[in-house]
């Protein structure tokens, strides 16, 4: 089946620190990948997302690459603000022939931007 | 605001009791897709319906059931609820049936069983 690892928080750093936080996968066949972020107290919101390998998705200055190589999707910030606060989840899809199956979450990572 | 509404917000009820939970997509979209979110568990997905079909099921407890209506919002029906059954409960709409599109979430229910 499919599964996701990230590595769990909280992450504390720095305002304007670089920020990666690691994703590996294990899926069959060809998954989409996501980065999803929830503030407090919010549903989910749609950071970027990755359909095919080498593909580079990119957002509010969050750059993450679909690795099949190394079955990775890594996310990462050159330069975190204390707004980036939030918890991150790194997420897979893929499509079953009959409909798509949900995605698969990794447990989320917890980071905190200190000002 | 991602365009998904859900019903209630917050929900407290007992042990053994049956709640209903309701999520209305975006305008358009036609997939509906639920997850349930707790501390132990993490984000789990349940079940996806398209156009009133059910397409996918994820961990979905024989006790809990959900129906896609014709004005395509949906319910999730849990029953003979047990204390484990607290957890945020989001649903989530899409356009399309494959999944590579982005899924809207919505708020959230929050459900407290006692």
């Amino acid at each position: 089946g499919n599964s996701v690892t990230q590595m769990e928080g909280p992450v504390t750093l720095s305002e304007e620190a670089f920020l990666t936080i690691n994703c590996t996968y294990t899926a069959t066949g060809y998954p989409s990948l996501f980065w999803y972020v929830q503030y407090p107290g919010e549903g989910l919101q749609l950071l970027l997302k990755a359909t095919k390998a080498d593909d580079k998705g990119s957002n509010k200055g969050f750059e993450a690459t679909y690795r099949k190589e190394t079955t990775s999707f890594h996310l990462e910030k050159g330069s975190v603000q204390v707004s980036d606060s939030a918890v991150y989840f790194c997420a897979l899809t893929s499509y079953s022939g009959g409909g798509a199956d949900g995605l698969t979450f990794g447990k989320g990572t917890h980071l905190i931007i200190q000002p | 605001d991602s365009g998904v509404t859900q019903t209630p917000k917050h929900l407290i009820t007992a042990t053994g009791q049956r709640v209903t939970l309701r999520c209305s997509p975006r305008s358009g979209d036609l997939s509906v897709y639920w997850y349930q979110q707790s501390l132990d568990q993490g984000l789990q997905f349940l079940i996806h319906y398209y156009n009133g079909e059910e397409r996918a099921k994820g961990n979905i407890l024989e006790r809990f059931s959900a129906q896609q209506f014709p004005d395509l919002h949906s319910e999730l029906n849990l029953s003979s609820l047990e204390l484990g059954d607290s957890a945020l409960y989001f649903c989530a709409s899409t356009t399309s049936l494959a999944g590579v599109g982005e899924q809207f979430f919505g708020p959230g229910t929050r459900l407290t069983v006692l």
